[in-house]
């Protein structure tokens, strides 16, 4: 089974903190993925990579940075965090992308619910 | 603006009863359609994938049905458990050679009630 693993299940943090979200995916998958998830809102991508050292915007990256040092690594950055990134985020991975193919197929971690305070 | 609708937005059902969750589209052109369970404080569980050229993929008692004319998707739960208790998310890919561009449904939260 695929396993996408998350640092850390819950956070807390002051206002102005550089914090670090880690993830780990162990099948060796090309893509990963951070998502920050919101009541009323769903999910919405902050940031992705198909390959390492490799990264692209997805539709909210403001506040945020990345890095994929390593294929299996995927790591979110807040430069400084600010209440209005309190929220639940979800890294995922997949092996393929584009077209029909079952591949795409995202898998999701446990989540990291973080708390700016 | 949302490409994909879900509806309800939560449902109440007695255990063992049977419950269809509904999603709507606008994506186009489309490639494929995946419903997603969510525990509570979980990341999402893929249930099933469909392209645009199948109709139904059955997961357990989990069963999606797809019109890819109208738009519309399904997801049907046949005798209710408990552990059903979750939220469900429709998630559409459009047709692209950009895997990561996927539109996410709200999601419908199901209560399972003995």
């Amino acid at each position: 089974d695929v396993k996408v693993t998350q640092s850390s299940r819950y956070l807390v943090k002051r206002t102005g903190e550089k914090v670090f979200l880690e993830c780990v995916q162990d099948m060796d998958h090309e893509n990963m993925f951070w998502y920050r998830q919101d009541p009323g809102l769903g999910l919405r991508l902050i940031y992705f990579s198909y390959d390492v050292k490799m990264k692209e915007k997805g539709d909210i990256p403001e506040g945020y940075s990345v890095s994929r040092e390593k294929k299996e690594r995927f790591s979110l950055i807040l430069e400084s965090a600010s209440t209005n990134q309190t929220s639940m985020y979800l890294c995922a991975s997949s092996l393929g992308r584009g077209g029909t193919s079952a591949k795409n197929i995202q898998y999701f971690g446990a989540g990291t619910r973080l708390s700016v305070l | 603006k949302n490409q994909v609708e879900q509806s309800p937005q939560s449902l109440i059902i007695l255990e063992g009863k049977n419950c269809t969750l509904q999603c709507n589209y606008t994506v186009s052109p489309f490639s494929n359609l995946r419903w997603y369970k969510q525990d509570t404080g979980r990341g999402p569980v893929s249930l099933t994938i469909m392209t645009f050229s199948e109709n139904t993929k059955s997961n357990g008692r989990y069963t999606a049905t797809l019109d890819a004319d109208t738009k519309q998707s399904s997801l049907h739960i046949t005798a209710s458990q408990l552990s059903d208790s979750a939220s469900y998310i429709c998630v559409v890919s459009p047709n692209s050679n950009s895997g990561y561009a996927l539109n996410f449904g709200k999601g419908t939260s199901l209560l399972v009630t003995p």
